[in-house]
């Protein structure tokens, strides 16, 4: 069965720092990976996905993810937070009926 | 190009009760998945619906049903309401050129009391 693990269910970065959120897989298949991000009281909203194309993967909103085989990561990262960033994200798998497996979520804080 | 739409934004049911909730999916999209989210946690699987047809269900007892209409909007439908299933209720649609990718509405907030 394909999962994914997000490290951390909370990150606190200053305005203009790095963000950097965790996320690692289990797959027997070549995995479609995705990060959603989630405002409050809203929908899920796509940043990117990983479909066994490029594996720098560059998204909405200045965010990008590398995926790592060897490591069987997909850690999403911004090179500068900003506040309107701060919002609840989600890593997420795609299994063999395109259901998604989604993490615990990361809620990520961008203090002024 | 119209989004996925869903309805109620939210509901109040007390346990027992049966409650329906509708989805319309995204334009040219023909299959529609449906998640549950409880606060403080990431979506779960419930169902897919494939051109009307179950498509795979995750780990979610019967009373949880569901359907696919010939326009590709959809209804969860939940019976016997229980408090634990007080959640975001969330519908993906996907299909055409971006099969693997799931576009999510705004979700239904359902609160059993």
């Amino acid at each position: 069965a394909q999962s994914v693990t997000q490290l951390g269910s909370h990150v606190s970065v200053s305005e203009g720092a790095l963000v950097l959120l965790r996320c690692n897989y289990s797959s027997s298949v070549p995995p479609y990976l995705f990060w959603y991000v989630q405002y409050p009281n809203q929908g899920l909203q796509l940043l990117l996905k990983y479909t066994s194309a490029a594996t720098l993967v560059k998204g909405i909103n200045g965010f990008e993810a590398e995926f790592k085989k060897s490591e069987t990561s997909f850690h999403l990262t911004k090179p500068s937070a900003h506040m309107s960033d701060a919002a609840e994200y989600f890593c997420a798998v795609s299994g063999r009926n395109n259901d998604m497996r989604f993490g615990a979520g990361t809620r990520l804080t961008v203090k002024p | 190009e119209t989004g996925v739409t869903q309805s109620p934004t939210h509901l109040i049911k007390t346990r027992g009760q049966q409650v329906t909730l509708r989805c319309s999916s995204q334009s040219g999209h023909n299959t529609v998945s449906w998640y549950q989210q409880a606060l403080g946690q990431g979506p779960q699987f419930i169902f897919q619906y494939y051109r009307e047809e179950e498509n795979g269900r995750g780990n979610f007892p019967p009373r949880f049903s569901g359907l696919q209409f010939p326009n590709y909007s959809s209804e969860l439908n939940v019976n016997a309401l229980e408090l634990d299933d007080s959640a975001l209720y969330l519908c993906a649609s996907s299909g055409g050129d971006r099969a693997n990718e799931q576009f999510f509405g705004p979700g239904t907030r359902l609160t059993v009391l």
